[in-house]
């Protein structure tokens, strides 16, 4: 089982539309949640982040997380076409026998936003 | 500021062949990563760096090697490609004093036939 886990979509969606997206995990260490927003043939780009649960609004994206449920969402109001992209969640942990910070990707959910 | 390019962009190998991939970054960034990103895997850490002449190994390090002979450059090799290398490249870096963000690179696509 993955430590991470999201729906690849495709998510199709009109514009203006709320969207929801979506990532459980099963690592109880993760103390940073992160949203990346990844155009066609380009880089991740961080949108996002939370520490720890509860909520953070950004403009039109909301980030939540309920660390009882082991669940993260980010939310998109108002929808546009240029929010067309794959979004990966990802978290990170301290490992304490590394003495690294480590950083579990999501394999990402691809978002369409038609005109 | 250029920010985090990498060289090439596209690349076709044989199995066996050999080759370097090349990261560079004009942030001063001390904390240099090679990720690759599979369908259905997510990114996953090759290897990372935290300093000039510094590496270390992350979750899939086998068959890759990397150098960081200067800050501002972080280099991933194959030396004997195989088809399961088959990926796309992500170098990332971040400042020692920023937990979170990193900044990617625009990517590098490698098949091997």
């Amino acid at each position: 089982q993955k430590e991470v886990e999201q729906d690849p979509g495709p998510l199709s969606v009109p514009e203006g539309a709320i969207v929801s997206l979506n990532c459980t995990y099963s690592n109880s260490a993760f103390q940073y949640f992160m949203w990346y927003r990844q155009y066609s043939r380009k880089g991740p780009e961080l949108l996002m982040y939370t520490y720890s649960s509860g909520n953070k609004e950004d403009g039109r994206f909301t980030a939540q997380v309920d660390k009882s449920s082991k669940y993260i969402s980010l939310f998109i109001r108002d929808s546009q076409p240029s929010d067309s992209a794959t979004y990966l969640c990802a978290m990170s942990a301290w490992l304490p026998d590394t003495g690294r910070r480590a950083l579990t990707f999501g394999s990402g959910t691809r978002l369409q936003v038609q005109p | 500021n250029a920010g985090v390019t990498q060289t090439p962009k596209f690349r076709v190998l044989k199995t066996g062949q050999s080759m370097t991939l090349l990261c560079a970054q004009d942030m001063n960034h001390e904390y240099m990563y090679w990720y690759r990103q599979d369908p259905g895997m997510g990114l996953r850490l090759i290897h990372y760096s935290v300093g000039e002449g510094t590496t270390a190994k992350g979750e899939v390090p086998d068959g890759y090697n990397v150098s960081r002979l200067k800050k501002q450059n972080f280099l991933l090799g194959l030396e004997s490609a195989a088809p399961s290398q088959t990926s796309v490249y992500f170098c990332a870096s971040r400042p020692s004093g920023q937990l979170i963000e990193q900044y990617f690179g625009p990517g590098t696509r490698l098949t091997v036939t």
